[in-house]
């Protein structure tokens, strides 16, 4: 099971931090993402990480993201700085299976989900 | 960067097939997935590696990937399917996803 907290308010120009802490599980030999869903709109992948600690971001957001695992704590964590309205959205975290076939076409996909946690930008 | 397309919306007669698309670029060359997701809910994910059913998933939904199009079928569709369904891809270190589909039963 995966669990999202953090703040359901964030300022404009401040950092919105999530946590995900994965329970029944251990956190090692896993990708984790963080996914996002404006109201109304579809979904949209901020990034993963890598028990390891290797990320990887979405390029539209990567200036403004940050991701670390806390393995000792099966958690792992979302920042993202300078939130502005549009940043608005209902956050999911999620297990990811990272791989590839016998001809090197690589592949993945989320197949344990949190229930997700609404963030609200707004002064 | 690499985009998937999928219609806005797609409805289906009870007990019919419904065919939901996701369109990309040579996308019949990387692993598509679909996710469903129910008002209020979180996703679930219902294929993967283009054609593959997570434990628990009914065998009315099945997909395939060719060319530039993903597709998955629900053969038999039951009230309960309907939702919006969100097709997904890796491509170039990024994980990608289509706009969503609302399919009406």
């Amino acid at each position: 099971q995966l669990q999202e907290s953090g703040p359901g308010l964030v300022k404009p120009s401040e950092t919105l931090s999530l946590t995900c802490t994965v329970s029944g599980g251990s956190i090692s030999h896993y990708y984790w993402s963080w996914i996002r869903q404006p109201p109304g709109k579809g979904l949209e992948w901020i990034g993963n990480i890598y028990y390891s600690g290797s990320t990887n971001y979405n390029p539209s957001l990567k200036s403004r993201v940050l991701m670390s695992v806390d393995t000792s704590k099966n958690q792992f964590s979302l920042h993202l700085s300078s939130v502005i309205a549009a940043d608005t959205a209902v956050y999911y975290c999620a297990r990811g299976t990272y791989d590839s076939d016998a001809t090197s076409h690589y592949y993945y996909y989320m197949d344990v989900w949190g229930k997700g946690t609404t963030v609200t930008v707004s002064s | 960067s690499y985009e998937l397309t999928q219609p806005p919306s797609v409805s289906v007669s009870p007990g019919q097939t419904a065919s939901i698309t996701c369109s990309g670029d040579k996308l019949g060359d990387k692993y598509a997935s679909w996710y469903q997701q129910k008002p209020g809910q979180s996703p679930v994910l219902v294929i993967y590696l283009d054609r593959k059913r997570p434990s628990g998933i009914p065998e009315r939904f099945s997909g395939s990937n060719s060319g530039n199009t993903a597709t998955l079928t629900i053969s038999g569709t039951q009230a309960m399917d309907e939702a919006d369904y969100h097709c997904q891809a890796w491509d170039t270190s990024a994980v990608v996803f289509g706009g969503g589909t609302k399919l009406t039963v």
